[in-house]
């Protein structure tokens, strides 16, 4: 069965500084991967996804991703935080060749501080 | 394009009460899924649709819950009688066919209080 994990609810820095938010999945075949951010009372952006072309996939707002499969994670990363990616952050995971539905991990909220 | 629309955005109601809870998705998407946000449980699938009928609706709590698609722009999620538990955010998104690589597209959301 397919499931992710988010390592981190809260994770916070300053801005200026790098940004880290770590996920690890779990799948029974090669999986579909996804981030999505929600800023405050908005609906789910995609910010980047997996698509096999390239393990380091390059998102939207400066931030990237890169598919380890040894390791089986998606950590999301940004060089440099800015107040506005203040939000919450889901790792997701599809297990494209079983059915058309997603799994949601439980989130990461990013604070940054000035 | 518009995106997905979803309303109301807001809706208050008593226990008791019946609420319909709108989605329209985006042109052309013919993937409809219903999800609901809690902080203690986080983003929850209730059911999802293709090409207008239901797949799978085993995330629908329970029998108060119910959800239609009567054609390729409109979908309801309806709870009658509402009770306060499921006080939520309701999120709809839509998706084109199958494929490895197709994201869904969410709206903004219904924040349902029931009081």
């Amino acid at each position: 069965a397919q499931s992710v994990t988010q390592l981190d609810s809260h994770v916070s820095v300053s801005e200026g500084t790098p940004v880290l938010l770590r996920c690890n999945y779990s799948s029974s075949y090669s999986p579909s991967l996804f981030w999505y951010v929600q800023h405050p009372n908005k609906g789910l952006q995609l910010l980047l996804k997996y698509t096999s072309a390239a393990t380091l996939v390059k998102g939207i707002n400066g931030f990237e991703a890169e598919f380890k499969k040894s390791e089986t994670s998606f950590h999301l990363t940004k060089p440099s935080a800015h107040m506005s990616d203040a939000a919450e952050y889901f790792c997701v995971v599809s297990d494209w060749r079983r059915d058309d539905k997603i799994i949601f991990g439980k989130g990461t909220r990013l604070h940054i501080l000035p | 394009d518009a995106g997905v629309i979803q309303s109301p955005r807001h809706e208050v109601t008593e226990m008791g009460q019946e609420v319909t809870l709108r989605c329209k998705p985006i042109s052309g998407h013919d993937y409809l899924f219903w999800y609901r946000q809690t902080m203690m449980r986080g983003l929850e699938l209730l059911i999802y649709f293709n090409n207008n009928v239901p797949i799978d609706d085993s995330g629908m709590p329970e029998d108060r819950f119910s959800a239609k698609m009567p054609n390729a722009s409109f979908s309801t999620l309806k709870i009658q009688p509402s009770e306060p538990r499921d006080s939520a955010v309701y999120f709809c998104a839509s998706r084109t066919t199958s494929g490895r690589y197709n994201e869904q597209f969410f709206g903004p959301g219904t924040r349902l209080t029931v009081l």
